[in-house]
């Protein structure tokens, strides 16, 4: 079956300091990507996707590329704040039956410091 | 705003007594899920509905039922909660018409067992 691999945190940075959290995953199909943040005590929010090979999803400084090659989405973010502390889930999104039924990565903390 | 509601955002319950969660959303998507979240885990899909479609994960207790009377709203019943079930539960939703189309989560219910 599909499943997703992250790499385990937590991440501890310091602010303004580069970002990469791993995730690879394997699947039958060509699934979409995702990324989603959960901020404390809160459910999970869309942070970018990409639906297919090549394509780069942004939002808010960060980026991953859909990387078919290997099988990788790896989440970048040049410069980290404070706020950005959160926990990050990878997802793909794949078809199962009727539905698109996503398949998440455990999630990878991450802590920014001052 | 369209969005997913989530009530109660705390609810405690004793073993044994069944207890609901509610979810309701205003985005007229076909598909609702209802994930289990255990601290530092990824959410574990439970069940999901495809319109009146019924679709059960095969590792789901049958302690676990849900309800969806119309689209809007979806319930998420306990029969007879236990340590275990202690948790955050997630209900999300999603349009199922493609895998690009990201979910679209509430902010959750965080069930404390007594």
């Amino acid at each position: 079956g599909d499943s997703v691999t992250q790499m385990e945190g937590p991440v501890t940075l310091s602010e303004e300091a580069f970002l990469t959290i791993n995730c690879t995953y394997t699947a039958t199909g060509y699934p979409s990507l995702f990324w989603y943040v959960q901020y404390p005590g809160e459910g999970l929010q869309l942070l970018l996707k990409a639906t297919k090979a090549d394509d780069k999803g942004s939002n808010k400084g960060f980026e991953a590329t859909y990387r078919k090659e290997t099988t990788s989405f790896h989440l970048e973010k040049g410069s980290v704040q404070v706020s950005d502390s959160a926990v990050y889930f990878c997802a793909l999104s794949d078809r199962a039956g009727g539905s698109y039924i996503p398949t998440f990565g455990r999630g990878t903390s991450l802590i920014v410091h001052p | 705003d369209a969005m997913v509601i989530q009530n109660p955002r705390y609810q405690v319950t004793q073993f044994g007594k069944p207890v609901t969660l509610s979810c309701s959303q205003t985005l007229n998507h076909n598909v609702m899920y209802w994930y289990q979240q255990k601290s530092s885990q990824a959410p574990k899909l439970l069940f999901h509905y495809y319109d009146k479609d019924f679709n059960n994960e095969a590792d789901t207790p049958d302690n676990f039922q849900s309800r969806r009377p119309n689209t809007s709203f979806c319930f998420l019943d306990i029969r007879s909660p236990g340590l275990g079930d202690a948790a955050m539960y997630l209900c999300a939703t999603g349009s199922g018409q493609h895998d690009n189309q990201p979910q679209h989560f509430g902010d959750g219910t965080r069930l404390s067992i007594l």
